[in-house]
């Protein structure tokens, strides 16, 4: 029972134009939900979040939807750089019973051309 | 300098054979968590400790056992039960109640049976 799923195992994109994540989830008791990147061989690191009570958060270049009655969220990244070509990861915590456990979903490949 | 260590970064295992993985934190982080990611699976969470000589199974816990003596140390144990033991192991560390600011994540320990 798959709860956070990411659709598309792997993305392309242009350097310097948008990059688009997409992140579906099934439990309505989910409350917050983070992005980590990912490189080979490293462990993962966090890269922004939100809480069910907004709909957007912004740092930088990345910006983080949420359309809690989709149960979708999405990472926005403008502009796309070499850099960012990573996995990324979708996660989620339904803090009140779980505290700060995370599930995580596939993961999505993004590939950032020069 | 405040972080996550695993040891070692590779491990080879003939069949049969128990190995422990190491995990330890400086971050004075409460909670700490142990997952595997295989390819097109992304996370999955195998035990996770909120505190001190507690812990619980997580998701795929089966063949797996831990123990969290000292608040910095969170040991892995794959036990012969495991079935399908080669895997890119991760563990990570987090206050408990603190959903948004996410995981500190080691750089992985990659296990390969032979």
């Amino acid at each position: 029972d798959q709860q956070v799923k990411q659709n598309s195992p792997s993305l392309s994109v242009q350097e310097g134009r948008i990059s688009i994540l997409n992140c579906d989830y099934t439990n309505s008791m989910f409350d917050y939900f983070l992005w980590y990147k990912k490189y080979p061989a490293e462990g993962p690191t966090f890269l922004i979040s939100i809480s069910s009570i907004k709909d957007k958060n912004e740092d930088g270049r990345f910006t983080v939807f949420l359309n809690k009655s989709a149960k979708h969220l999405s990472l926005h990244i403008v502009p796309s750089q070499p850099g960012d070509s990573a996995v990324y990861f979708c996660a989620a915590s339904e803090k009140e019973t779980s505290g700060s456990r995370l599930t995580f979903g596939e993961g999505t490949q993004l590939t950032v051309n020069p | 300098d405040g972080g996550i260590t695993q040891s070692p970064k590779y491990l080879f295992r003939k069949e049969g054979q128990n190995v422990t993985l190491s995990c330890e934190q400086n971050l004075n982080h409460d909670a700490m968590y142990w997952y595997r990611q295989d390819p097109g699976q992304g996370l999955r969470l195998i035990y996770y400790s909120q505190i001190v000589n507690d812990f619980q199974k997580g998701d795929i816990a089966e063949g797996y056992s831990v123990s969290r003596e000292k608040k910095e140390s969170f040991p892995l144990t794959v036990t012969s039960a495991q079935k399908n033991p080669t895997a890119f192991y991760l563990c990570a560390s987090s206050p408990w109640d603190r959903p948004l600011y996410g995981y500190t994540f080691g750089s992985g320990t990659r296990l390969t049976v032979v």
